[in-house]
């Protein structure tokens, strides 16, 4: 079975904190793991993915198989990053055309 | 280019009433999925579509039941709706598998 877990449902940092989102996965083979993100009164969307290996936004996340975690960072948070954040899993076979989500993790960016 | 579009985007049921939400891409993917969202629980899938004319079940499929009319439509039932089944419903698409999603805007359904 393939879960994603996500231990903390609010973080709260002050604007221009660094930031890290922790996201800790279960999966037997070679996962691939994506962060999704939701503003306030817009739709679902992708954030990044680990294959990509790119900065979006600021953040970015590296995939650590020997301790199973793909954590978002970003070292100076702003006002704008406040929203839900997803951390999601894909599996590599049989269940790659799931897509596990995390309980996800509110973040609120304050003055 | 509309994405994916849901109806309804509001809903309110009696227990024991049946409902259809429908969902409907533009963009040629494949793949389709139907997730239910609540607070403390994330995003869990209910049934998905690999590609046209296959269905299979996701994490939790009880009391609901899904069609796949064609290559852009994805539609779930619910036949006899329970209080439980309150939540805010996505459906989303993808080109191919599990890759990345382009969600619609979700239906909140209340069932009283």
């Amino acid at each position: 079975a393939q879960r994603v877990t996500q231990p903390e449902k609010l973080l709260s940092v002050f604007k221009g904190a660094p930031v890290e989102l922790k996201c800790n996965y279960s999966y037997s083979g070679s996962p691939e793991l994506f962060w999704y993100v939701q503003y306030s009164r817009q739709r679902l969307q992708l954030l990044l993915r680990h294959i990509s290996r790119e900065s979006i936004k600021g953040f970015t996340a590296d995939l650590n198989k020997g301790e199973t975690s793909f954590h978002l960072k970003k070292p100076f948070a702003q006002e704008e990053d406040s929203a839900m954040y997803y951390c999601a899993l894909r599996g590599s076979t049989g269940t790659a055309s799931k897509l596990t989500f995390g309980t996800g993790t509110r973040l609120q960016v304050t003055l | 280019n509309a994405g994916v579009t849901q109806t309804p985007k509001f809903q309110v049921l009696k227990t024991g009433q049946s409902m259809t939400l429908q969902c409907a891409q533009d963009m040629n993917h494949n793949s389709m999925y139907w997730y239910r969202q609540d607070p403390g629980m994330g995003l869990r899938l209910i049934y998905y579509s690999a590609s046209e004319g296959t269905t299979d079940k996701g994490e939790v499929p009880n009391g609901y039941n899904v069609s796949r009319l064609n290559k852009r439509e994805f539609s779930l039932r619910l036949e006899s709706a329970a209080p439980s089944q309150t939540s805010v419903y996505f459906c989303a698409s993808s080109v191919s598998g599990a890759n990345v999603l382009t969600f619609g805007a979700g239906s909140r359904l209340t069932v009283l």
